[in-house]
């Protein structure tokens, strides 16, 4: 079946420093990948997408590729802000007309001044 | 700022009572999902809705579990009787398209 495998929290960095998050997935056929956030005591937001192979997603600083290859979808930032800080999911779904969203368990990141 | 409501943030009760979970998806987003968050199984879908209409609700437990949209503006998740194993998160989503695009902040249910 589909699964999506993220990196282990939390992972703590300082301020300005680079973040990359490794997500990778199983999947039949050729998913949609997502990103998505949740900051402390709100919902999960998205924050970037991809829907096809080798497209980049990117908002708010943040970037992921679509590897087929490698089936990943690695979350970066070049520069990270204490107002990073919160849980990361990596997630994906079936471009086959389907709603059901998978996502993986979440990254939590501390970002320390 | 559009937002997924969802109410009551915090519940709490005791086994066999019911539960009713309400939620507003954002205005005009014609999917509504509902997830169950847990330390052990992570996010998982429950149901969802495409323009009201029921699509998916395999996620379930159907002996106790129901989930409706009386009208655009509200999406309501019952448990009846509510048993401790449903202790959790309970997240509403909407969207655009086939996946959630914001979610709300939680109902966090506690039976005990």
């Amino acid at each position: 079946g589909n699964s999506v495998t993220q990196m282990e929290g939390p992972v703590t960095l300082s301020e300005e420093a680079f973040l990359t998050i490794n997500c990778t997935y199983t999947a039949t056929g050729y998913p949609s990948l997502f990103w998505y956030v949740q900051y402390p005591g709100e919902g999960l937001q998205l924050l970037l997408k991809a829907t096809k192979a080798d497209d980049k997603g990117s908002n708010k600083g943040f970037e992921a590729t679509y590897r087929k290859e490698t089936t990943s979808f690695h979350l970066e930032k070049g520069s990270v802000q204490v107002s990073d800080s919160a849980v990361y999911f990596c997630a994906l779904s079936e471009n086959t007309g389907g709603f059901k969203t998978i996502f993986g368990a979440g990254t939590r990141l501390f970002v320390k001044a | 700022d559009a937002r997924v409501t969802q109410t009551p943030r915090h519940k709490v009760t005791e086994m066999g009572q019911e539960v009713t979970m309400r939620c507003q998806p954002i205005l005009g987003h014609n999917t509504v999902f509902w997830y169950r968050q847990t330390m052990m199984q992570g996010l998982e879908l429950l149901a969802y809705f495409r323009n009201r209409a029921p699509l998916d609700d395999s996620g379930m437990p159907k002996d106790r579990f129901s989930a409706e949209m009386p009208d655009a503006t509200l999406a309501t998740l019952k448990i009846q009787p509510s048993e401790p194993r449903d202790s959790a998160v309970y997240f509403c989503a909407s969207g655009p398209g086939t996946s959630p695009q914001f979610f709300g902040p939680g109902t966090r249910l506690t039976v005990l």
